[in-house]
């Protein structure tokens, strides 16, 4: 069965700390992973996306995400979070045939000033 | 702001009713999916409409129902509903052609249904 895991449900970081949000999925065919933001009081909204090609790919605000496909992982990773960042990240696979979307659980990250 | 709005924003049933749900889509946009999150998940995937066909489906029961009509609007129907449904909808609305598939969903505030 198709699935995402996000393994740090609840991060907490003081501004200019590193991150890295762990995401693995399980799917069986070509994938086009995501990664979608919350920030409090808004709607979701993309943050970066990979398709194919260079599997370190760049989004919005600093953030990057590197696909392992050896891993089936797909991380994100900022090198120095300020307090703006805090807000719900959530990894996102679909399908092929750009029809199907699986979610991960989530991880709130919350960034100290 | 997305574009794409959603009402009721909340919505109070009791188990056994019917509930509609509508979904208003980004101008431009002709394909619309639809996801349920409850507390503490992530979104879990229900359908997704293209040209007014129900192009993919997650794991959800068939009293899980949608429409989408000619101007992008889209409607979910729950019926028969359950506790369990007590939830918050997303409506997301996207572009789908044959060789420019961003696939970017642009999402709505969402409908808060709870079930008593």
């Amino acid at each position: 069965a198709q699935s995402v895991s996000q393994h740090n449900h609840h991060v907490i970081l003081s501004e200019a700390a590193s991150l890295e949000l762990g995401c693995n999925y399980s799917y069986g065919g070509t994938v086009n992973l995501f990664w979608y933001v919350q920030y409090p009081g808004q709607h979701l909204q993309l943050l970066l996306k990979y398709f194919s090609g260079d599997p370190l790919v760049k989004g919005i605000k600093g953030f990057e995400a590197e696909f392992i496909k050896s891993k089936f992982s797909f991380n994100l990773r900022k090198p120095s979070v300020q307090w703006s960042d805090t807000a719900e990240y959530f990894c996102a696979v679909m399908g092929e045939n750009f029809n199907k979307f699986y979610f991960g659980s989530g991880t709130k990250l919350n960034v100290k000033p | 702001e997305t574009g794409v709005t959603q009402s009721p924003t909340h919505l109070i049933k009791t188990r056994g009713q019917q509930v509609t749900l509508r979904c208003s889509s980004q101008s431009g946009h002709n394909t619309v999916s639809w996801y349920q999150q409850a507390l503490g998940q992530g979104p879990q995937f229900i359908f997704q409409y293209y040209r007014e066909e129900e192009n993919g489906r997650g794991n959800f029961p068939p009293r899980f129902s949608g429409l989408q009509f000619p101007n992008y609007s889209s409607e979910l129907n729950v019926n028969a509903l359950e506790l369990d449904d007590s939830a918050l909808y997303l409506c997301a609305s996207s572009v789908r052609e044959p060789f420019a598939n961003t696939g970017e969903l642009f999402f709505g505030e969402g409908s808060r249904l709870t079930v008593l």
